[in-house]
């Protein structure tokens, strides 16, 4: 069973801070690896994918993926309280694992 | 282009009756992708779809359960004889050839009473 790990939370960081997410896979084929946002009862929305080894930078969003280390980030700096959402992790192994989310909430 | 659509939002439905969902991916998407999603879960993968051929099925996912995309574009979800523990979010997500980027449509919410 191919596993994709995140702590759920909930992690709060206040207004302007740098929030850090970390999300750990079990196949060390996977080769692709995403960021979603999801607000309370909406859907999943993309916000980062990265494919290689290092920093993605998107705005206020860096990825991170360590494929030795089994291992992706997402850093939201400037934090702001409409940051406040789960947080999914996503890896493509070859279809799509979805780890459990971690809650952010950003304290104004 | 709108973004992916799916019809209807809500369903509210009685326990042993039939429902039928549709998605309608971002056009020129070929691949297409089914999950369903409980409270503080991630998306699980149901099903997806490379044009009109179904390619992978989840094995968690029960005989009761159907999909069709018959001309490639759009698609439907049906479940049959519904039971509570269908109640959930099913969510619906393409994305192109060769690119690995879901978008996905803004789901519709079952429950099954």
């Amino acid at each position: 069973q191919k596993e994709v790990e995140q702590n759920s939370g909930p992690l709060s960081v206040p207004e302007g801070a740098i929030a850090s997410l970390n999300c750990t896979y079990s196949d060390r084929g996977s080769q692709s690896f995403f960021w979603y946002r999801q607000y309370s009862g909406k859907s999943p929305e993309l916000i980062m994918f990265i494919y290689s080894n290092g920093d993605k930078e998107d705005g206020r969003f860096t990825a991170q993926l360590n494929k030795a280390s089994q291992y992706v980030s997402l850093l939201i700096r400037d934090s702001q309280p409409s940051d406040s959402a789960t947080y999914l992790c996503a890896v493509f192994s070859p279809q799509f694992y979805f780890g459990t989310g971690t809650s952010l909430t950003v304290i104004p | 282009d709108t973004g992916v659509s799916q019809n209807p939002r809500h369903k509210i439905t009685k326990r042993g009756q039939n429902v039928t969902f549709r998605c309608d991916p971002i056009s020129e998407h070929n691949r297409l992708y089914w999950y369903r999603q409980t409270l503080g879960q991630g998306p699980e993968f149901l099903t997806y779809f490379q044009n009109e051929a179904q390619l992978e099925k989840s094995r968690l996912l029960s005989d009761r359960f159907s999909a069709e995309r018959p001309k490639g574009s759009f698609s439907t979800l049906e479940i049959q004889r519904t039971e509570q523990g269908d109640s959930a979010m099913y969510l619906c997500a393409s994305n192109p050839a060769g690119g690995y980027e879901q978008y996905f449509g803004p789901g519709t919410r079952l429950t099954v009473t």
